[in-house]
């Protein structure tokens, strides 16, 4: 079975602080995605990487960045964590354009 | 982009009750999933299903492609079936998977 492990369940942060969200997957799969998800609004695409070193934007990535150093990890990165930055953060990898699989999600709230 | 919506929104049954919950995508796919997320906020892989009909114990899906909609059925519903269902899609040369509005189900006893 695919496993994705996010490194955190619950996190509380404080504003101002910077903070690193870690993502590990054990199937060799070359893309991998960050989401966040609010109340209302669903799940958001924030960034998305489809090989080592490679990344792209999503549909909100503003005030956040990505590191992808070796295949099997993908890092979210709040450079400066602010309160509306609190939400659900949800991982993802895949290999090509086949099922998709989640990590358990990060609570994070930026106090 | 690709739109993809959901119906019902929300949905209350009685255990043991079916239930049928629908997805309309706006643009061809790639592929197709249905979710469940439990209480906890993790995404369960329920059905991956591009095109055609699947079974996996009490639920089923089917994906009609052409007519861009997918069906996911459940069957003498648990109370542990409680949970928000997702479809979620892809099209074109895209990565990005794009998530539905969710249907949020109650199963009570």
């Amino acid at each position: 079975d695919v496993k994705v492990t996010q490194s955190s369940r619950y996190l509380v942060k404080r504003t101002g602080e910077k903070v690193f969200l870690e993502c590990v997957q054990d199937m060799d799969h070359e893309n991998m995605f960050w989401y966040r998800q609010d109340p209302g609004l669903g799940l958001r695409l924030i960034y998305f990487s489809y090989d080592v070193k490679m990344k792209e934007k999503g549909d909100i990535p503003e005030g956040y960045s990505v590191s992808r150093e070796k295949k099997e990890r993908f890092s979210l990165i709040l450079e400066s964590a602010s309160t509306n930055q609190t939400s659900m953060y949800l991982c993802a990898s895949r290999w090509r354009n086949t099922e998709a699989f989640f990590g358990q999600g990060t609570r994070l709230t930026v106090v | 982009g690709i739109q993809v919506e959901q119906s019902p929104p929300d949905l209350i049954l009685q255990e043991g009750a079916n239930s049928t919950l629908r997805c309309n995508f706006s643009d061809s796919v790639n592929n197709l999933q249905w979710f469940h997320q439990n209480p906890w906020g993790q995404l369960i892989n329920l059905f991956y299903i591009p095109s055609g009909t699947k079974q996996n114990g009490r639920l089923s899906a089917t994906t009609v492609a052409t007519e861009r909609y997918s069906l996911l059925y459940i069957s003498s519903s648990q109370t542990t079936d409680s949970g928000v269902y997702f479809c979620a899609v892809n099209s074109g040369g895209y990565q990005k998977v794009t998530f539905g509005t969710g249907t949020k189900l109650q199963v009570i006893p």
